[in-house]
């Protein structure tokens, strides 16, 4: 079974932390995508990437950066947590929007961060 | 800009009802996919349905069904007989083709709850 896997479900983590989330695919996919979830603003994008060591800001990157070293997995950081950065961070990944047999975004489960 | 709008952030249906839920996206692409995606109460985020604005006929999966209207930019989806399991947040989703490198554009999101 094909998945996009995320290495916590939880963390909490303190104000001033430098924070990993870690987002592995097995799908041999080129797009991998870093989202926020919160209430009433839906899923925001932060970052994303469509190769190895190439990365894109997406809508919100204030405060975050990403890492793609391997074509399978896609790392965000946040270097210095707040407490406005508590949310859900969902994961997801694609083909390119030109491959024949694009079928949208797989998802990881998600990560329900804390920073206290 | 490309916006996708569900103008329902909460529905709710009795089991074995019919329930549709709306989505509106404006675009000046005449190439793109459209989908939806269901996301229970556990997280995962995972595909509905995908429909290719090229062509006329409308997606169907089991239940599920959309009403693709291109010239109006209105993409609903039925739910037929739904289910208990039905209940989750539901997202409506757009992407351009032709040099797109893949980004899903989403609404905000439709918490539907299916109640016995």
């Amino acid at each position: 079974d094909v998945k996009v896997t995320q290495s916590s479900r939880y963390l909490v983590k303190r104000t001033g932390e430098k924070v990993f989330l870690e987002c592995v695919q097995d799908m041999d996919h080129e797009n991998m995508f870093w989202y926020r979830q919160d209430p009433g603003l839906g899923l925001r994008l932060i970052y994303f990437s469509y190769d190895v060591k190439m990365k894109e800001k997406g809508d919100i990157p204030e405060g975050y950066s990403v890492s793609r070293e391997k074509k399978e997995r896609f790392s965000l950081i946040l270097e210095s947590a707040s407490t406005n950065q508590t949310s859900m961070y969902l994961c997801a990944s694609s083909l390119l929007g030109t491959d024949v047999n694009y079928y949208g975004y797989t998802f990881g489960s998600g990560t329900r961060l804390t920073v206290v | 800009a490309q916006t996708v709008t569900q103008s329902q952030p909460e529905m709710s249906v009795q089991e074995a009802e019919t329930v549709t839920l709306s989505c509106t996206y404006d675009t000046s692409e005449s190439n793109y996919y459209l989908f939806w995606y269901k996301q229970p109460p556990s997280r995962q985020m995972i595909l509905v349905i995908r429909q290719e604005a090229y062509k006329q006929q409308n997606a169907t999966e089991n239940r599920f069904s959309v009403n693709f209207q291109k010239a109006a930019k209105s993409f609903s989806l039925k739910i037929s007989d739904s289910q208990l399991g039905d209940t989750a947040m539901y997202f409506c989703a757009f992407t351009p083709l032709g040099g797109s490198q893949g980004n899903l554009i989403f609404g905000k999101g439709t918490k539907l709850s299916v109640k016995p």
